[in-house]
């Protein structure tokens, strides 16, 4: 079975730039987390998702920030306009309710570099 | 104070040796704790689960959990250089059903 899959698995921008990362959950999977990790900051819980719907968005650091998911099979993350602290790996989960408890299973992440 | 504490290390011991994990946390409805293991420029991975007080083991790996001093622990026994990863502690905080709260990590080097 695939894996989580993220896209692009590194992106260059430059300052003021819109950047959109793409995940595609594990099929059958009902929850979506998306994390950004830095060395300051650690692994960082941005938002959530329960079957389709954003349920918790209190880690998404300002406006600039946005996310969607469309249907089952395929989230963005959106920053706009991206700024050089945005840089940092951002990871896409996913989990199902009928699995082993709160089990996540993560994507390759995408290495983020804003210039 | 961090909601989830970890030594951020590095640990190291030599292959072979017991390597103990440690980690703290402030939140005491805390039910559910993980570990995950994340080596180098890829994603973490849960290698062990553990909801009750006491002990849960899985091959070389054991878990520790003390609720009432809301602490967790991980031991790898009988080392191995391809254990050399950081590891990190994740809870669930109180009142969420489904988010995880990570440490910091703590990054052990297994020396051959």
């Amino acid at each position: 079975d695939a894996g989580v899959i993220q896209s692009p698995r590194h992106e260059v921008t430059e300052m003021g730039q819109e950047v959109t990362l793409r995940c595609k959950p594990i099929s059958g999977h009902d929850y979506l987390f998306w994390y950004r990790q830095t060395m300051m900051r650690g692994l960082e819980l941005l938002i959530y998702f329960n079957n389709n719907v954003p349920i918790d968005d209190s880690g998404m650091p300002e406006d600039r920030f946005s996310a969607k998911m469309p249907n089952a099979s395929f989230s963005t993350l959106k920053i706009q306009p991206s700024e050089p602290r945005d840089s940092a790996v951002y990871f896409c989960a996913s989990s199902s309710s009928g699995g082993a408890r709160f089990t996540q299973y993560f994507g390759p992440g995408t290495r983020l570099t804003v210039l | 104070q961090k909601e989830v504490e970890q030594n951020s290390g590095p640990l190291s011991v030599p292959e072979g040796a017991i390597a103990s994990l440690n980690c703290t946390y402030s939140d005491r409805g805390s039910q559910s704790f993980f570990w995950y293991r994340q080596y180098s420029g890829k994603s973490p991975e849960l290698i062990m689960s553990i909801y009750s007080n006491g002990d849960k083991e899985d091959g070389r790996f054991t878990a520790q959990l003390n609720k009432a001093s809301q602490y967790v622990s991980l031991l790898i026994r009988d080392s191995q250089p391809s254990d050399s990863a950081t590891y990190l502690c994740a809870v669930t905080p109180s009142g969420s059903a489904r988010q995880l709260t990570f440490g910091s990590g703590t990054q052990l080097t297994v020396l051959p």
